[in-house]
């Protein structure tokens, strides 16, 4: 089965750090480019960032540029956001997703991040 | 930067009844980068359409995709009580990934 399951969402204080996990099963890992795609309460979908194939590129929106850092590990098929001075409105539930040919496949369930006091 | 915008906000059918739902991009785009996704509440979004036309693996094809330039629309033939759910256009372009708002598919 075709799987990507995120990890490490929780509760943070503003101005903290936060690395999120996405862990691919069933497909080749390494012939994908993956993105982090948010969603706040009640809000719509917001493209995060996109890391390529052997993360020859890596794009950021310009809400999380110069905070946030993707990385990827071929070898574990895993994806990591590292999120660094977080604000409160970064608070959302964080989806990696599978791209390709200007769609997004496969998603995860998802995991939660609060920013708050 | 391409802005997507969806009409309406909410849309409130029944089941058996024709759902038509447009997605306008602000200035004209590649439809082999445009997709429709359906989500739940609580649950990841999902892949309907992809090139502005065609069906992702397992959609039912009572679900339609169409449009070119800056006019799409995803069309739901028949409401099955499943289909209740917020749709979100998509598109691809210069390394950057732009949703619309969505559109709430509500039961009348």
């Amino acid at each position: 089965e075709v799987r990507l399951v995120e990890s490490g969402g929780t509760l943070v204080k503003p101005g903290g750090s936060l690395r999120l996990s996405c862990a691919a099963s069933g497909f080749t890992f390494s012939a994908y480019t993956i993105n982090w795609v948010r969603q706040a309460p009640g809000r719509g979908l917001e493209w995060v960032s996109s890391i390529s194939i052997s993360s020859s590129y890596i794009y950021y929106a310009d809400s999380v540029k110069g905070r946030f850092t993707l990385s990827r590990d071929d070898a574990k098929n895993s994806l990591y956001l590292r999120m660094n001075s977080l604000r409160a409105e970064d608070t959302a539930v964080y989806y990696c997703a599978r791209g390709g040919l200007g769609r997004l496949d496969i998603w995860g369930q998802g995991t939660m991040v609060t920013v708050s006091s | 930067e391409i802005v997507l915008t969806q009409s309406p906000g909410t849309l409130s059918l029944s089941p058996g009844e024709r759902a038509t739902l447009s997605c306008r991009a602000s200035q004209s785009v590649s439809s082999s980068y445009l997709a429709w996704y359906q989500q739940k509440p609580g649950q990841a979004p999902r892949l309907l359409i992809y090139g502005a036309s065609s069906r992702a693996t397992g959609i039912p094809d009572r679900f339609s995709g169409s449009g070119s330039g800056t006019d799409f629309t995803l069309t739901i033939s028949r409401l099955e009580p499943e289909d209740f759910a917020v749709y979100y256009c998509q598109h691809y372009g210069r390394s950057r990934w732009t949703f619309g708002q969505g559109t709430k598919v509500e039961i009348k």
